[in-house]
């Protein structure tokens, strides 16, 4: 069956640095979602990204998704306090039907933030 | 408060006993998921519906797992003869179907079973 692995497991920074959290499917995805998850909550929506290639920003965020739509990254610019939480990402295997299939989570990058 | 939320937020059973939880969706969306997360964890797909078809079950998941969606509204997820193995949160979401998936958690209901 499709798996969504992500590295790294863990990552800890200093408030300031940068963060990146990377995902890889081992089907190819008719798109990818990502989500943070806050210590004690449930996953949040943050993004979907279609397109070969794509690449989008929300703010201090970056996401892009691979030319052959079977990985993905994430990048925080100047992390803060409030970015702290795990991030996953989640992709629509082609083979499952694309977005009318299940939706796979990878494992998550938990992300601390040393103020 | 217009999300999605779930019933009850915490349970504690002993081993071999019925567990059953609810599910009410956004009014407006269509699919309704359900997933279990452990810690340290993803969300792992249990099964989803559209309206009050059942569409996909994991093969995961045992017989003694069943939900159900009678008017494609609220959804029940029940667990017979509960393990220790099941201790996981549950997860609830939903969705409108394709161009707007994305999907929107509940609060979750934690099972821890003795």
């Amino acid at each position: 069956g499709q798996q969504v692995m992500q590295i790294p497991q863990y990552q800890h920074v200093q408030e300031g640095e940068d963060f990146t959290t990377y995902c890889n499917s081992s089907t190819t995805l008719s798109n990818i979602q990502w989500y943070k998850q806050r210590p004690g909550g449930h996953p949040v929506f943050l993004i979907q990204l279609v397109k070969s290639g794509e690449v989008k920003k929300q703010k201090r965020l970056t996401f892009q998704f691979g030319e052959a739509k079977k990985n993905s990254s994430l990048h925080i610019t100047a992390t803060q306090t409030t970015d702290v939480g795990t991030y996953f990402c989640a992709g629509h295997s082609i083979l499952g039907g694309g977005s009318g299939s299940r939706l796979t989570f990878g494992e998550g990058t938990q992300l601390t933030v040393n103020p | 408060d217009t999300g999605v939320s779930q019933d009850p937020r915490h349970k504690i059973t002993k081993r071999g006993q019925n567990v059953t939880f609810r599910c009410d969706p956004i009014s407006e969306h269509n699919r309704l998921y359900w997933y279990r997360q452990t810690l340290g964890q993803g969300p792992e797909f249990l099964t989803y519906f559209q309206n009050e078809a059942q569409l996909e079950k994991s093969r995961l998941l045992s017989d003694r797992f069943s939900a159900e969606r009678p008017k494609g509204s609220f959804s029940t997820l029940e667990i017979q003869r509960t393990e220790q193995g099941d201790s996981a949160m549950y997860l609830c979401a939903s969705s409108f179907t394709f161009l707007k998936n994305e999907q929107y958690f509940g609060p979750g209901t934690r099972l821890t079973v003795t």
